[in-house]
């Protein structure tokens, strides 16, 4: 099963950020928090991960908190093309297990 | 660099029936994972190969098998297909096993009919 809880559904408008929050309050220490994203009808993409510190890619930007029972991607500028399904993971072992994930609309 | 290609695209089957479906990672990636998504249970993870091994397997009947060649193509056979397998199959590769910094290909959309 999922460790990560992530709200159903989220809206933002063109240009603006997009904060979406994940729970992970059962994480483990040797756990790393993944983002991927999922645009329609194409195969997840990978966006971003991190342990403990905060991480900034090209694409978007990870905080976690100092407990790291939570953690919220930013992407700072959204852009209707960043309409997906995001997932938030957690994970130590070989395997991704990908939940429900957070649909994202971007909006002109 | 090319992403990572699946083959064919799209495939119907009749029940009963068995496929196979084809993965080419990126070039240089030495892991291939396999996933299937359906609209009721999600992204479930298949299995993963490293090397020519199996490194890791999710929660599938053994209808589904796997496996990969020297030039870490892989692929994946479900046989005596049921209504219920038809999903997007999806492949990913990755550098390293262990590594979830995971690059997907656009998937096989299997239909069973």
């Amino acid at each position: 099963d999922a460790k990560t809880t992530q709200p159903p559904s989220m809206d933002c408008a063109e240009g603006r950020a997009a904060n979406l929050p994940c729970n992970h309050s059962t994480i483990s220490g040797n756990e790393y928090v993944y983002w991927y994203r999922q645009i329609h009808s194409q195969g997840p993409q990978y966006i971003i991960h991190g342990l403990k510190n905060n991480e900034t890619n090209e694409m978007a930007s990870l905080i976690i908190t100092e407990d790291r029972k939570s953690s919220t991607l930013i992407l700072p500028h959204a852009t209707l093309r960043d309409t997906a399904v995001y997932y938030c993971i957690v994970s130590a072992t070989d395997k991704l297990i990908f939940g429900t994930g957070t649909r994202l609309q971007v909006f002109p | 660099k090319a992403g990572v290609t699946q083959t064919p695209r799209y495939l119907i089957k009749t029940r009963g029936q068995q496929v196979t479906l084809s993965c080419s990672p990126i070039s240089g990636h030495r892991s291939v994972s396999w996933y299937q998504q359906t609209p009721g249970q999600g992204l479930q993870f298949l299995f993963e190969y490293f090397s020519e091994t199996q490194r890791n397997k999710g929660n599938f009947p053994g209808r589904f098998s796997g496996r990969q060649f020297s030039n870490s193509r892989s692929e994946m056979n479900v046989s005596t297909l049921e209504l219920g397998d038809s999903a997007l199959y999806l492949c990913a590769s990755s550098l390293l096993t262990g590594s979830y910094e995971q690059y997907f290909g656009p998937g096989t959309r299997l239909t069973v009919t």
